[in-house]
Parts: C-alpha cells; structure tokens; sequence
C-alpha cells in the first residue's frame, strides 16, 4: 500500500525566514514524489517532482526538496518565504495512483 | 504542462438536482482523472477516465453517482447525481501531460455547494 503522511496541519513563518514542509512516504518500491501547492481559491500547481538521480531537486518558486530513502522522507524547502508563499502545500506519492498527503496551511505573517 | 478549464468554476444546487462538470485540456491527453477536495480537506480519486473505455472508479465511488463521459483526447464530464449537501466540494480534473506519463497536472477545480 502507498500512502504520504504530513505531519504539520499548519504552519506559520514570518515573511523572509524559511521554512520546511515535512513529508514521510509508505511505498514498496521506489517512489516517484512530488509537491503541490493551492492557494486559496485555485486548483492546484505542480511545484517540483523527484523520480530518480540527484536527491535534491529543484523546482519553481525557489522551492527546493530532499529524498531520503533512508528515512522516507520528501521535505520541501525554501530559504526565504515572501507573502505570496501563504497557501496549502500537498505532497505527493505515485504508485498505482497518485496518492496525496493531508496538506500543509502555511500562514505568512509580516 | 497542458492547459486545464473547467466549467462552471463555481455552482450552488438543490438537493436533488444533478450538476454536470467540464474538463476541457488544450493538447490530447490519453489519461484523464477526476479528484474530489472535501472542505478543509485533501484530494480523494474518484474515477480514471480513458477516451473509448469505461471509467475506472474508486473504492467508495460509483458510476450511478458519478457519470463520466469522455468523449474524446481533449474533453470529460463529471456529473454529480442525486445531490446531496455531502457532496459539496471542490471537483478537480487532472491529465498527465508533457510527453511524461508520471506527472499529473491540474485544472483549477469546480467548488460545489449543496444546499
């Protein structure tokens, strides 16, 4: 069986400092990954995504993300959060399906 | 990435009443797929839709309930029967895209009220 777990329902950052979005994954075989985000009243935009190579991955927005096979994780990064940032962020696992974490409400404050 | 429209962006209904989605992408697509975003919380699969076969559907959701036509490489509905104020969400459409076949993209969704 598949599934992603977030373990942050929210989080609030001050505009300018960083911030992490943590990310676990069950899944058999290797995984291919990937981050959403939908900000309010919108559907939702692909931000990056993992398949194989380089661990660390880069995507739009100044996001970035780490796999850790060893510790199941896919955690999304990004150094200096601006206000635009404040959304709800989804991450995801591809097996059979693509299977979607609970999300992630960043609030940014000023 | 493929362009994704949905029509209507928004709707309030009678319970009842049946309300018919459209997908609409600007490139063929093989593979099309509908998600439901109940309030507050994450994207559930409803059905796979591939043009000239049946609709795939999910544990819990069923064709009676949830009609899918899908009529050609471009274009889907999703319709919403017998509503009920349950079945207020938001109704997303979503294609793999880009020459990839892992990689899913999505349209803005229809936000359903029932009343």
């Amino acid at each position: 069986a598949q599934s992603v777990t977030q373990p942050d329902i929210h989080i609030t950052v001050s505009e300018g400092a960083s911030l992490e979005l943590r990310c676990n994954y069950s899944y058999g075989a290797t995984p291919y990954l990937f981050w959403y985000v939908q900000s309010p009243g919108q559907g939702l935009q692909l931000l990056l995504k993992y398949f194989s190579g380089d661990t660390l991955v880069q995507g739009i927005k100044g996001f970035e993300a780490e796999f850790k096979r060893s510790q199941s994780s896919f955690n999304l990064r990004k150094p200096s959060v601006h206000w635009s940032d404040a959304a709800e962020y989804f991450c995801a696992v591809k097996g059979y399906k693509l299977s979607f974490g609970a999300g992630t409400t960043v609030t940014v404050r000023a | 990435s493929a362009v994704i429209s949905q029509k209507p962006s928004r709707d309030i209904c009678q319970r009842g009443t049946s309300l018919t989605i459209q997908c609409q992408v600007d490139s063929q697509v093989t593979m099309m797929f509908w998600y439901r975003q109940q309030p507050g919380q994450s994207l559930t699969l409803i059905a796979t839709a591939n043009q000239g076969s049946e609709a795939t559907y999910e544990s819990g959701f069923v064709i009676d309930k949830f009609p899918i036509s899908r009529p050609n490489l471009t274009f889907s509905t999703l319709t919403v029967s017998n509503m009920s104020p349950e079945d207020s969400s938001i109704y997303l459409c979503s294609v793999l895209s880009g020459g990839r076949t892992d990689t899913q993209y999505f349209g803005p969704g229809t936000r359903l009220t029932v009343l």
